[in-house]
């Protein structure tokens, strides 16, 4: 059973950096079948994708977070994390790493627990 | 951008059918996926690629899609079922439905 754990800070400071990290459990992220999502929830509203990561390092992000986005992976821990830029109030959310696939040719099947980032001076 | 539009709300009285729709253009030519939220969860997945149902969703939760909407589809609806359901489509990114909160009454 995969397992997902997000990790981080939960409070940030505007104009400053979201750093969270997934650790991923009973599968191997380099297995090389799927690709590793962010995807973030502002409190009641609805979910958007961030962007994902493949083991080998490709990229892809939302266009409309593009330009404040980075999703690495460290494949020795099992890991792969997230680094949103320039944050504010509009970034506060719950913030979920989750797995999925290339071109969406398979559903969101796992998810992480979540984890609240409040953008606040 | 793609835009995938479910209604806000839906009530149901137990034992009922509670059907949510999701509308997007030509909708009928993606893959469509059903998530359920419960207050302070993670979405799980209930409806995969229209209609298929994932080991252990029960089999109360069934989906369609034609045309320019899809629709999830809750038999014998139960106090268990309230929650927050969001369609979603690959369009080339992944694009959630606005979500829709099913009243149990």
């Amino acid at each position: 059973q995969v397992q997902l754990q997000e990790s981080g800070p939960g409070l940030v400071k505007p104009s400053q950096t979201l750093s969270l990290t997934c650790t991923v459990s009973g599968g191997s992220i380099s297995s090389g079948d799927y690709y590793w999502s962010w995807i973030r929830q502002p409190p009641g509203k609805g979910l958007e994708w961030i962007g994902y990561i493949y083991y080998s390092g490709r990229t892809y992000y939302n266009p409309s977070l593009k330009s404040r986005v980075t999703i690495s992976v460290d494949t020795s821990k099992n890991q792969f994390s997230l680094k949103l830029s320039s944050v504010t109030a509009a970034d506060t959310a719950v913030y979920y790493c989750a797995r999925g696939s290339r071109f969406g040719e398979l559903p969101i099947d796992y998810w992480g627990q979540g984890t609240l980032v409040t953008v606040s001076s | 951008s793609y835009v995938l539009t479910q209604p806000p709300s839906v009530s149901v009285a137990p034992g009922q059918t509670a059907r949510i729709t999701c509308g997007g253009n030509n909708i009928g030519s993606k893959s469509v996926h059903w998530y359920q939220q419960k207050p302070g969860q993670a979405p799980v997945l209930v409806v995969y690629d229209d209609s298929d149902r994932p080991s252990g969703i029960p089999e109360r939760f069934s989906g369609s899609n034609s045309g320019n909407t899809a629709t999830l589809t809750i038999s014998r609806v139960e106090a268990g079922d309230e929650a927050d359901y969001y369609c979603q489509v690959w369009d080339s990114l992944y694009v959630f439905g606005t979500g829709t909160k099913v009243t149990v009454l």
